[in-house]
């Protein structure tokens, strides 16, 4: 089954404490893309990345940092977490960016 | 850079009455658009998206989308509401040029 995966589902973290938000496809998409999802705000581009080795910064990339490695793997790296990372946060691939995009069944972080 | 705004961040309809979702865009280039739903605790699915070889584009679920380039509006519609049709409904521009932008979202509910 064409899937996106993220793990954990749900996680409550402290200020401070690194974690890492995995992101896997099986579909042998190029394009890859974090965005986050607070209310009133829609989706909001963390970070995409074109093809293994190659990314960039989307509209709020401040306190994230990715890897793409490889083709299937994005993850997502929270190195010192704060309050304002609490969010719902959906991973997404497609093989371009005009392409559809397929989602991940989303993460909901809390940091205290 | 490519911007959506989304009219009315909740509509209420009857079950049975027409849906009609607005969606604004902005863009310096012919832009690709797409609507996505999200239903409770999901990720984002696709229910259509504008290529630009037609203007008129028929999605999933008896959901519809009209380009309108002299409004700039990509607004989205359906004949007759469903109890299943309550969701989250988000419109999405790109250019093509590896980003995407959402917009905030409209929560439809359809009442009985």
């Amino acid at each position: 089954e064409a899937q996106v995966t993220q793990n954990p589902r749900y996680l409550i973290t402290v200020t401070g404490k690194k974690l890492t938000v995995t992101c896997s496809q099986n579909m042998n998409h190029e394009y890859m893309s974090w965005y986050r999802q607070d209310p009133g705000l829609g989706l909001r581009q963390i970070y995409y990345s074109m093809n293994v080795e190659v990314t960039d910064k989307g509209d709020v990339p401040e306190g994230y940092k990715v890897s793409r490695k490889e083709k299937r793997n994005f993850p997502l790296i929270l190195e010192s977490p704060s309050p304002n990372q609490t969010s719902l946060y959906f991973c997404a691939s497609s093989p371009t960016t005009t392409d559809t995009q397929y989602f991940g069944p989303g993460t909901r972080l809390t940091v205290l | 850079a490519q911007s959506v705004t989304q009219l009315g961040s909740h509509v209420s309809v009857s079950e049975g009455a027409l849906v009609l979702l607005r969606c604004n865009y902005s863009s310096s280039v012919p832009p690709y658009l797409f609507w996505y739903v999200q239903y409770p605790n999901q990720g984002l699915q696709l229910l259509l998206k504008y290529t630009s070889a037609a203007t008129l584009v028929k999605g999933i679920n008896g959901f519809e989308a009209e380009f309108k380039k002299s409004e700039t509006s990509f607004h989205l519609t359906k004949p007759s509401a469903h109890m299943s049709d309550a969701a989250e409904y988000f419109c999405a521009v790109s250019e093509g040029n590896n980003d995407m932008r959402f917009g905030a979202g409209t929560r439809l509910t359809v009442k009985p």
